[in-house]
């Protein structure tokens, strides 16, 4: 089965940018989504075929991918992006999703 | 405006079985692959199944490959996961889930979800 490796947590400082790893056998042939989710909430989809953002989401939020690695990245961090985030990708007919990362603003 | 509405949660007993519905509404159902993604209490999401759009075509996490089984009725624009054998691991929040026309496995619009639970 296919592995998508994340970071179990990430702390940055409010203003600072934040970067969540993503990581999984060429990673960068699939396309890889980004979720946030908050404590009680649904997922909801931040990032989508590598780089687009659904409408709403802040353009703070970027994302990228390449070789074996997928980054989720947020700059001039605020306390509302306190959440966790999930990569997900899709491979042999199935949804892998990664272990999840908590992101503290501290 | 999509909503999509889970119910059918509670206690289960190991070995029992539970029926879960997902109620869409603000878009035409019969157009869109949906899923069915689990959360364990505490831990990280886990993909459970999906289903095309006219219900011929299903696949299933091997956790629980021939325990659960994933349907539709477009008719009534609802998604079910029956669950069958039921184990104390399948406790978990349930949530279905829309996966767009022109997506590539994104999952765009989730469900409230809805709390499995199952102990003696």
């Amino acid at each position: 089965s296919y592995d998508l490796t994340q970071p179990p947590s990430v702390s940055v400082f409010p203003g600072q940018t934040a970067s969540i790893i993503c990581s999984g056998d060429n990673l960068g042939n699939k396309y890889v989504c980004w979720y946030q989710q908050k404590p009680g909430q649904s997922p909801v989809l931040v990032i989508y075929q590598d780089t687009k953002r659904p409408s709403g989401i802040p353009e703070r939020l970027s994302g990228s991918s390449s070789g074996n690695t997928a980054t989720l990245t947020i700059r001039g961090t605020q306390a509302i992006d306190e959440a966790d985030y999930y990569c997900q990708a899709w491979d042999s007919n199935t949804v892998v999703f990664g272990g999840g990362t908590k992101l503290t603003v501290l | 405006e999509v909503q999509l509405v889970e119910s059918g949660g509670g206690l289960g007993q190991p070995g029992g079985s539970l029926r879960l519905s997902c109620e869409a509404s603000g878009f035409t159902f019969s157009s869109y692959w949906m899923h069915w993604v689990r959360q364990a209490p505490g831990k990280g999401l886990v993909w459970v199944s999906h289903i095309n759009t006219d219900g011929s075509r299903t696949n299933y996490a091997d956790s629980v490959k021939g325990r659960f089984t994933i349907s539709r009725d477009n008719a009534k624009n609802t998604l079910y996961l029956q669950m069958d054998s039921l184990r104390v691991e399948d406790t978990a929040v349930y949530y279905c889930a829309r996966r767009p026309v022109s997506g590539f496995g994104e999952l765009n619009n989730w469900g409230q979800g809805t709390l499995v639970t199952v102990s003696s």
